[in-house]
């Protein structure tokens, strides 16, 4: 049972490109979300999905999208990177949306734009 | 605006008792989570309290007084490999988690 995998593990990433950061779950959760996680803050929500085929906003969605095509994926795109977008990705899903329940995180990406 | 207060370091020494404080301000209240950060790793569930008082779970215990906004994490007998960083986070109103900037704890022999 691996729960929560994230790739890559680590990208170096030029200004202006394109990129995916892949989630896949096999718990069978109907949540799932990306964070970012920087120095001295918090993690931040950046896109959540509370059932396949439906996605929302957190609270840093600029510059980021997501889809939910089925139960067990959910990756994130960077359309065109920026330095500020240099950070560490979590995904994490959780049995239920809406519910104050235990969410499972992935390893995390450590992403570097230059 | 909401927001969540926690020690930024902590240190301690094994065998010994620490506590990390959580204030919060937060649209709503829906529960508080703990969870658990080694370096490099992902965040780990750790407790979770919805109702004012004390949870207790082994060397761990997580405490909540929501009319004061506060919790606390009471970690007991320390370990060496209680070193990582401790994440407080609220679920506000809409059933967002909104999470703390996280306590760094260092245990020294």
């Amino acid at each position: 049972i691996a729960g929560i995998t994230q790739a890559p593990t680590s990208q170096i990433l030029a200004a202006g490109r394109r990129m995916t950061l892949r989630c896949t779950q096999d718990m069978r959760h109907n949540a799932m979300y990306w964070y970012r996680q920087d120095l001295g803050l918090g993690l931040r929500l950046i896109h959540y999905s509370n059932t396949a085929g439906t996605t929302g906003k957190g609270e840093v969605p600029d510059g980021y999208s997501v889809s939910r095509a089925n139960t067990d994926d959910f990756p994130l795109t960077l359309a065109s990177a920026v330095p500020s977008q240099t950070s560490v990705y979590f995904c994490a899903s959780s049995d239920s949306a809406g519910g104050p329940v235990e969410q499972f995180f992935g390893p995390g990406t450590r992403l570097t734009v230059l | 605006g909401q927001n969540i207060d926690q020690p930024t370091e902590m240190t301690a020494t094994e065998g010994a008792i620490v506590q990390i404080n959580c204030t919060y301000q937060t649209s709503g209240f829906n529960g508080l989570f703990w969870y658990q950060q080694h370096a490099g790793e992902a965040p780990t569930f750790l407790s979770y309290n919805v109702l004012d008082g004390l949870e207790e779970k082994g060397r761990f215990s997580s405490f909540l007084s929501r009319s004061k906004g506060y919790s606390y994490l009471l970690l007991k007998e320390l370990q060496m490999k209680d070193s990582a960083s401790y994440l407080c986070a609220v679920f506000d109103s809409n059933y967002q988690l909104i999470w703390g900037a996280g306590t760094k704890l260092i245990i020294k022999p």
